[in-house]
């Protein structure tokens, strides 16, 4: 089983829509957890870090379910610019800031 | 502007040569971290360095070595014991080495002739 796993997409929605991408995880003793993006051949880019009790930063909402271990980002109203890929990444646990990056899960956001 | 510095964008190496991977930083951040990201596929650690003058092993360091002689300079080598160097290497920073968020250089592009 992967460290950090998430459904590569792609995800091809309409401008307007409701999207939403989960995460698993395998190690129980990860404490952070955040949401990159990432554009083609680009650096990835902090989206948002990941709490306990979920948080939201405008049209991105981001939930943690420490019981299943997983992740998930909702993006509200789409818009064409967030098409790109969304990147997974927990903490190792006890190995401090040592992150592992899931395989992304690719977002087209259409006209 | 504060922020990750990496250099050159694009590289080519010819087999059996070093070639070396500049990252500066003046964010002031401790910590600094090496990846590299093959198509398709997610990042991977190199090196990190949670402090100058250290530096630890990633997950895929053999054929790779780095230094940290300088807070803000972190650089890699990619020597020619690596055999399949072609990929996205990137660079970041965080401010410490506990539960914090890194922040990415906009990368090398390193291939073989």
């Amino acid at each position: 089983r992967k460290e950090v796993e998430q459904d590569p997409g792609p995800f091809n929605v309409p401008e307007g829509a409701t999207v939403a991408f989960n995460c698993t995880y395998s190690n129980s003793a990860s404490q952070s957890f955040f949401w990159y993006r990432q554009d083609c051949r680009k650096e990835p880019k902090l989206l948002m870090s990941v709490y306990s009790s979920g948080n939201e930063d405008g049209r991105f909402t981001a939930q943690l379910n420490r019981a299943s271990q997983y992740i998930s980002l909702l993006i509200r109203d789409s818009k064409l610019s967030d098409s790109a890929t969304y990147l997974c990444v927990v903490a190792r646990g006890n190995a401090g800031n040592m992150l592992t990056f899931g395989g992304g899960t690719r977002l087209m956001v259409k006209p | 502007d504060g922020g990750i510095t990496q250099s050159p964008k694009y590289l080519f190496r010819k087999e059996g040569q070093n070639v070396t991977l500049s990252c500066e930083q003046n964010l002031n951040h401790d910590a600094m971290y090496w990846y590299r990201q093959d198509p398709g596929q997610g990042l991977r650690l190199i090196y990190y360095s949670q402090i100058v003058n250290d530096f630890q092993k990633g997950d895929i360091a053999e054929g790779y070595s780095v230094s940290r002689e300088k807070k803000e300079s972190f650089p890699l080598t990619v020597t020619s014991a690596q055999k399949n160097p072609t990929a996205f290497y990137l660079c970041a920073s965080s401010i410490g080495f506990s539960n914090q968020p890194q922040h990415f250089g906009d990368g090398t592009r390193l291939s073989i002739l």
